[in-house]
């Protein structure tokens, strides 16, 4: 059973940095043609993809938030990390990761619950 | 960026009707178009990947259509399970984007 479960701070104060942790199960972050995501969802409002990784490291990101974001994966640990600087209460949303299948046409297929982020002093 | 629109932004139906929305990319994305369902509190349901390729254990009710820049997700016969929101999502040149969701409601 395939499964990614997203851990991290429930609560952080404005300019500081988030780290957030996707920590994977039932496929190997070496698996060729599959990688993992991060998506977040602000109170009552869309989707937004934030960035990816796969396993022969390929990263990308969301361009309006490309400076702040930096994505990581340890392979042995089973985990991708997600570090996003200078947080700000607009970024107070839900965040996933999801795997990513390019079989799928960039589809993705499994999602963590997703953690809940809030951004206050 | 490649920008995705969807429509309506709000639906109201009833069970058993057929259903449509639409997304329309601002630039061609040939096949590079899933579809997801996100009912509240939970995280979002993979329905459709390649544009017309149904997930493993979505129901058939469930089908979309389209390339380039215009694409739909129907369902045929609109369920009390279905009432929710959906997004679709583009990939292109290593970017993903998603369209602004569709609250299907009940009618």
């Amino acid at each position: 059973q395939v499964t990614l479960k997203e851990s991290g701070p429930v609560l952080v104060k404005p300019t500081e940095t988030l780290t957030l942790t996707c920590t994977v199960s039932g496929f190997s972050l070496s698996n060729a043609r599959m990688g993992v995501s991060w998506i977040r969802q602000p109170p009552g409002k869309a989707l937004e993809w934030l960035a990816h990784i796969f396993s022969n490291d390929e990263k990308s990101y969301s361009t309006s938030l490309k400076s702040r974001l930096t994505i990581s994966k340890d392979t042995s640990k089973s985990q991708v990390v997600l570090t996003m600087t200078n947080m700000d209460p607009v970024d107070t949303a839900t965040y996933y990761c999801a795997r990513i299948r390019t079989a799928y046409a960039y589809g993705m297929d499994v999602w963590g619950q997703g953690t809940t982020v809030t951004v206050s002093s | 960026d490649i920008q995705m629109t969807q429509s309506p932004s709000t639906l109201s139906a009833s069970v058993g009707d057929r259903v449509t929305i639409t997304c329309r990319a601002s630039q061609s994305i040939s096949s590079w178009l899933a579809w997801y369902q996100q009912k509240p509190g939970k995280a979002p349901k993979l329905l459709i990947y390649k544009a017309s390729s149904l997930e493993s254990g979505v129901p058939s009710r469930f089908s979309g259509s389209g390339s380039g820049t215009e694409f739909t997700l129907t369902i045929s016969s609109l369920q009390p399970d279905d009432f929710a929101t959906y997004y679709c999502q583009q990939y292109n040149s290593g970017g993903l984007t998603f369209g602004g969701g569709t609250k299907v409601e009940i009618k």
